[in-house]
This record gives structure tokens, C-alpha cells and sequence, in this order.
């Protein structure tokens, strides 16, 4: 079964407008991190946060968690055509190692020019 | 040149077929995944190995095998192809020495199993 979920499943926007996307899962986690992947192509990764961060910036992304509600969301700050892609999240357990991750079932960002 | 690759690209059988995809990377990782994708739904954990000699069942293994022939490369076979096998099928590497557990994906097989 999947431990994340993302919303919303699909997600368009204008070009130079925010993108949110939130990311829920079931149990406790070590690390969460975020990956994009462009159509039919491999992932890459964006972002890691750890169980005990709250927030963390890179560039144009920022990445909130809250443990207590099992969430985390990801903004993307003045959305670029390039930025049309689906974006997933991915969770390590504890009692798994920080190496196997559990991904969501992803949101499909669409960027309008 | 790409760090993580994998063949075939693409690749079409039929029901009861062997196949096996190939990663090979170049970034000197230890670990080592294999991952397939349905449409709509996120990645799936089939095998992971942490070394040549540490390999270990995902979510999903029943029907595939794997070998690690050595730190850079990691194979992943369909013993018997069935329809339901349809899918993308993308291998990973990490290196979690330096406390980075990012994982890097290969651009994917697309395998259509008829």
C-alpha cells in the first residue's frame, strides 16, 4: 500500500504563480523528501527534510513538514513552464533505514505560458 | 554521459518470455534499486541491495528475480512475463555515507508485456 498520498492528483496553473502540493502519510518517518519527474522520464530529487525539521528552502522550492499531522507540502515560487512536471514524495521509516523509501502517488503539475 | 543507465530503453515480449533489464551506473554507489511505475500510481520497491552481497525483497518481488554482478551493476529479470508486468521500470543508486540519502534514478525501461 502506498504511505503517501499526494494532493491535489493533478494541478495547473500561470506561468509566474505559485504551485502548492501537500503529501500525507500513515506512519512515523525519518526523512521526507521530494522528487520531480518529467514525462515517462527518471525521477530526480528535489529536496530532503528531516523528521525533525519544519521547514527548509532550496531556490525557488520550500518544503514545510508537520509530524504531528503527517504532512508535508511543497511550494514552488514563481512557476516556469519547465516546472510542468509530477511531483512525488517519498518517505523513509524508521525501522527501515533512511535508504528504502515509500513513494506517493504523485501530483501533476501543469504550467500554462 | 549519463551516470545511471539502463537497457533496453524499450522493449516489447510476449506472455511466458524470460527478459532482463540492465543498470549500470558510474557513481561508485553501494546500493542499488529497482523500481517499477504504473500509470497513476507512484514508484513500487521491487529489490534493493546494499552491496554485491546484500540483496533484498521490496513491496513487489514475487515474480522477478535480480542480480548484483558487481557494485556497478544490477539486473532484473522477468522470469516468465505476464501482462500484468506492463510497466516502467526504473533502477536507483545511493550513497547514504555523507549522511545523503537522494537517491538517482536511470532514465527507465518502458516493457510491454502482450
Amino acid at each position: 500500500s502506498q504511505q503517501g498520498e499526494e494532493d491535489p492528483q493533478a494541478l495547473s496553473i500561470q506561468e509566474g504563480e505559485n504551485a502548492t502540493m501537500n503529501c500525507s502519510y500513515k506512519t512515523s518517518i525519518n526523512n521526507l523528501q521530494w522528487y520531480r519527474q518529467n514525462s515517462g522520464r527518471g525521477l530526480v530529487h528535489l529536496i530532503l527534510i528531516r523528521s525533525n525539521e519544519r521547514e527548509k528552502h532550496s531556490g525557488r522550492l520550500r518544503v514545510t513538514l508537520d509530524t504531528s499531522k503527517k504532512s508535508s507540502s511543497l511550494l514552488i515560487t514563481a512557476s516556469r513552464a519547465a516546472d510542468t512536471a509530477s511531483y512525488f514524495c517519498a518517505t523513509s521509516l524508521p525501522n527501515f533505514g533512511n535508504e528504502k523509501l515509500t513513494f506517493g502517488t504523485g501530483t501533476r503539475l501543469t504550467i500554462i505560458p | 554521459d549519463a551516470d545511471v543507465t539502463q537497457t533496453p530503453r524499450n522493449r516489447i515480449t510476449k506472455t511466458g518470455k524470460r527478459i532482463m533489464l540492465e543498470c549500470s551506473q558510474t557513481k561508485g554507489h553501494d546500493r542499488m534499486y529497482w523500481y517499477r511505475q504504473d500509470p497513476g500510481l507512484g514508484l513500487r520497491l521491487i529489490y534493493y541491495s546494499f552491496d554485491v552481497k546484500d540483496i533484498n525483497k521490496g513491496e513487489i518481488s514475487d515474480g522477478y528475480s535480480v542480480s548484483r554482478q558487481a557494485q556497478a551493476k544490477f539486473s532484473l529479470s522477468l522470469e516468465s512475463a505476464i501482462p500484468n508486468q506492463t510497466a516502467l521500470y526504473f533502477c536507483a543508486t545511493s550513497d547514504p555515507r555523507q549522511g545523503n540519502y537522494e537517491q538517482y534514478f536511470g532514465p527507465g525501461t518502458r516493457l510491454t508485456v502482450t
